[in-house]
C-alpha cells in the first residue's frame, strides 16, 4: 500500500533560519514520482517539484532544495534562509498506478510551516 | 495557471439534502480527482476519473458518487448530506499518468 509520511505537524522557526521539512514514503512500485505542494495561507495549492524515482539528483531552485534518498525512501525539502512569506502547508506526495490507465497522487498529512519575523 | 472552476465556492446545507459541487476544465485533461481536506487529514482522495465515463473510488469514497458525462466536467455529489462531510473539497487535473496535479481554488462545504 501506498503511504506518505510528515511526521513534522508544525515547524516554527524565526525568519533566516534554514528548515528542513521531512517526507518519508513507502511503496512497491519501482518506478514512482514524489512530489511538493505548497499551500499558503489564502488556500491554493501550488505545484512546487517532482522528482523520478530513477534520479536521486539533489535539486536546488533558489533557496528551496530538495534531497532524495532512496536507500532511506526520503524526500526532504529544504528552505535556506526562510522568509515570512515562506509560512504556509507543505505537502509531500507519491504517485501511484492501478493499471488501466488509471493512476493519481497519495498525500501526506502536511506540514504547517511558521515563519516568525 | 489551468483552467479548472469549481462551483459553488461555497456552500452551507443541511444534514439529509443532497448537494452537488461542480468541477469544470478547459485543459482538455484526461485525468480529474475530487480530494477533501481536513485538519489532522491532510488531502484524501474521494473520486477520480481517467477518462468519459471511466470513474473509481478514492480512499474516502463512502457517502460520495461521481459522474464525468463529458471531457470537461467531473461532479461530486453527496447524496444525503452528513456533518462528516464538512470539509474544503478540491478537484485536480492532469493530463498524463504522474504529472503534477493542477487543483482547483476548493468548495468549502459545511454541513449543519
Amino acid at each position: 500500500a501506498q503511504k506518505v509520511t510528515q511526521a513534522q505537524t508544525e515547524i516554527s522557526v524565526v525568519e533566516k533560519e534554514d528548515v528542513t521539512l521531512d517526507c518519508v514514503y513507502e511503496t512497491r512500485d519501482t518506478t514512482y514520482y514524489l512530489f511538493w505542494y505548497k499551500q499558503p495561507p489564502s488556500g491554493e495549492l501550488v505545484f512546487l517539484i517532482r522528482r523520478n524515482s530513477f534520479d536521486e539528483q539533489n535539486e536546488i531552485s533558489g533557496r528551496y532544495s530538495w534531497n532524495f534518498q532512496k536507500s532511506t525512501s526520503s524526500f526532504n525539502f529544504t528552505i535556506t534562509a526562510s522568509q515570512v512569506v515562506d509560512s504556509a502547508v507543505y505537502f509531500c506526495a507519491l504517485s501511484w498506478y492501478r493499471g488501466g490507465g488509471a493512476d493519481g497522487l497519495t498525500f501526506g498529512k502536511g506540514t504547517h510551516l511558521i515563519i516568525q519575523p | 495557471d489551468a483552467g479548472i472552476t469549481q462551483s459553488p465556492r461555497h456552500k452551507v446545507t443541511e444534514t439529509g439534502t443532497p448537494v452537488t459541487l461542480r468541477c469544470h476544465q478547459t485543459e482538455n485533461h484526461r485525468y480529474m480527482y475530487w480530494y477533501r481536506q481536513d485538519p489532522g487529514h491532510g488531502l484524501r482522495l474521494i473520486h477520480y476519473s481517467y477518462g468519459v465515463k471511466d470513474t473509481d473510488k478514492g480512499e474516502v469514497s463512502d457517502g460520495y458518487s461521481v459522474s464525468r458525462s463529458k471531457t470537461e466536467d467531473f461532479l461530486l455529489t453527496l447524496e444525503s448530506a452528513t456533518s462528516s462531510q464538512t470539509s474544503v473539497y478540491f478537484c485536480a487535473i492532469s493530463g498524463q499518468g504522474a504529472s503534477p496535479l493542477h487543483f482547483g481554488n476548493g468548495t468549502r462545504l459545511t454541513v449543519t
